[in-house]
């Protein structure tokens, strides 16, 4: 089966940066997502990471060390509008009718401070 | 671009009463997803559809819960009855089928069911 850890809560204050973990169990991998979602918003999709390192998206990075089953996301120069829960997720790449399932973990609540 | 649309936004029903989902996709997505996320958690997997086919609906309850997906766009879920346990927000999701697509999906807005 598949398995996520993020922490539940995380705050920062505007201008910082902040590291949201995400450990994962799965009984395959191919990559690993982040998605944000704002209080009563839907999931927005924010990156992908199939292979080890860093991908930069503007003030979002997100890095995959598949060795460590670890990845994590950072945000850099924080504004209020980041607060907001940040979700990891995994996709299933067993065999059957659950490939490609997406496995989300169960989000942490980031909250900016002014 | 249109992104997905979800309807109603909002539903207050008692226990034992039906209710309906619509969704719509983004035009050119041939995969659509169904989830359902309780307060304070990600979103679970309710089924998935390549096109019209139910490709995976093992998380799906079947004696009350129902879905179909008529000529590969529009999507409905429905409860009958619904349990004050559904009281969720239940989210529809599309994407490509093909590359990186289940990792890259577009959510609508979702809907708000509660059971009273």
């Amino acid at each position: 089966g598949q398995s996520l850890e993020q922490p539940s809560e995380v705050t920062a204050v505007e201008g910082a940066i902040v590291q949201i973990n995400c450990t994962y169990q799965t009984s395959g991998f191919y990559g690993l997502s982040w998605y944000q979602q704002h209080d009563g918003g839907a999931p927005t999709f924010l990156s992908y990471n199939a292979l080890d390192g860093l991908e930069e998206t503007g003030r979002f990075s997100s890095f995959l060390s598949r060795s460590d089953s670890y990845g994590y996301l950072l945000l850099q120069e924080l504004q209020m509008k980041d607060s907001a829960s940040y979700f990891c997720a995994v996709r299933d790449e067993g065999r059957g009718s659950t490939l490609g399932r997406l496995y989300f973990g169960r989000g942490t609540q980031l909250t900016v401070w002014p | 671009e249109a992104g997905v649309v979800q309807s109603p936004r909002y539903k207050i029903i008692e226990k034992k009463q039906p209710v309906a989902f619509w969704c719509n996709p983004i035009s050119g997505h041939n995969t659509l997803y169904w989830y359902r996320q309780n307060l304070g958690q990600g979103p679970e997997l309710l089924i998935r559809y390549e096109n019209e086919e139910a490709v995976d609906d093992s998380q799906l309850p079947k004696d009350r819960f129902s879905a179909e997906r008529l000529k590969g766009v529009d999507s409905t879920l429905k409860i009958q009855p619904a349990e004050l346990g559904d009281s969720a927000v239940y989210l529809c999701a599309s994407s490509l089928t093909s590359g990186r697509g289940n990792y890259e999906q577009y959510f609508g807005p979702g809907t708000r069911l509660t059971v009273t």
